[in-house]
């Protein structure tokens, strides 16, 4: 079955540390990969995402993710962190059908002290 | 422009009774997805909609499960005879095509709580 594993529940880093966050998918053939972030009180949104070509993505707020296939991972990073980071980060990975539909990892709580 | 958008923003409700969920996407975007965020459980898909269809509704957990999309806009999801385990997070979101090069935005969710 296809499947998101995430490896860390809950981080804790303070500000100007370096964050790296894993993300471990299971799929049989052509994945499409996601980090999205929700923020205290807010909704969830996208941060990055791959779908093929150059496997390090870029996304918003100088966050970026490595696609290494031979490892089945998508690890999300930022050289520093800030206290405005604070939020919970989900991986999710579809098949490139014609759904749409995500199937997301539980989540990693990242807290980061000022 | 406006977000997508769920009412209610929190429902708490007796075990056995049925409850209905609300979700307004973004005018135009045809694609409708429901997820559940249940504690510690990240987010599970339930059910999409394309337009008023629903392709596939292998997500629902059980035939108590159900969803309905009515003039290609809101949708609504229901839970009859609700169970503790049905306590969750329920988050819709819209894209503009099914598919997942359209980016999906989400809505502020419903926290169900079954008492």
């Amino acid at each position: 079955a296809q499947s998101v594993s995430q490896h860390n529940h809950h981080v804790i880093l303070s500000e100007a540390a370096s964050l790296e966050l894993g993300c471990n998918y299971s799929y049989g053939g052509t994945v499409n990969l996601f980090w999205y972030v929700q923020y205290p009180g807010q909704h969830l949104q996208l941060l990055l995402k791959y779908f093929s070509g150059d496997p390090l993505v870029k996304g918003i707020k100088g966050f970026e993710a490595e696609f290494i296939k031979s490892k089945f991972s998508f690890n999300l990073r930022k050289p520093s962190v800030q206290w405005s980071d604070t939020a919970e980060y989900f991986c999710a990975a579809s098949d490139g059908g014609s759904q749409g539909n995500l199937i997301f990892g539980k989540g990693t709580k990242l807290s980061v002290k000022p | 422009g406006a977000g997508v958008s769920q009412s209610p923003s929190n429902k708490v409700t007796e075990k056995g009774k049925d409850v209905e969920l609300r979700c307004d996407p973004i005018s135009g975007h045809t694609a409708l997805y429901w997820y559940r965020q249940s504690l510690g459980q990240g987010l599970e898909f339930l059910i999409y909609f394309q337009g008023n269809s629903a392709p596939d509704k292998s997500g629902l957990p059980s035939d108590r499960f159900s969803a309905e999309r009515t003039g290609g806009s809101v949708s609504t999801l229901t839970i009859q005879r609700t169970q503790q385990e049905d306590s969750a997070v329920y988050l819709c979101a819209s894209s503009f095509k099914p598919r997942d090069d359209y980016e999906q935005y989400f809505g502020p969710g419903t926290r169900l709580t079954v008492t």
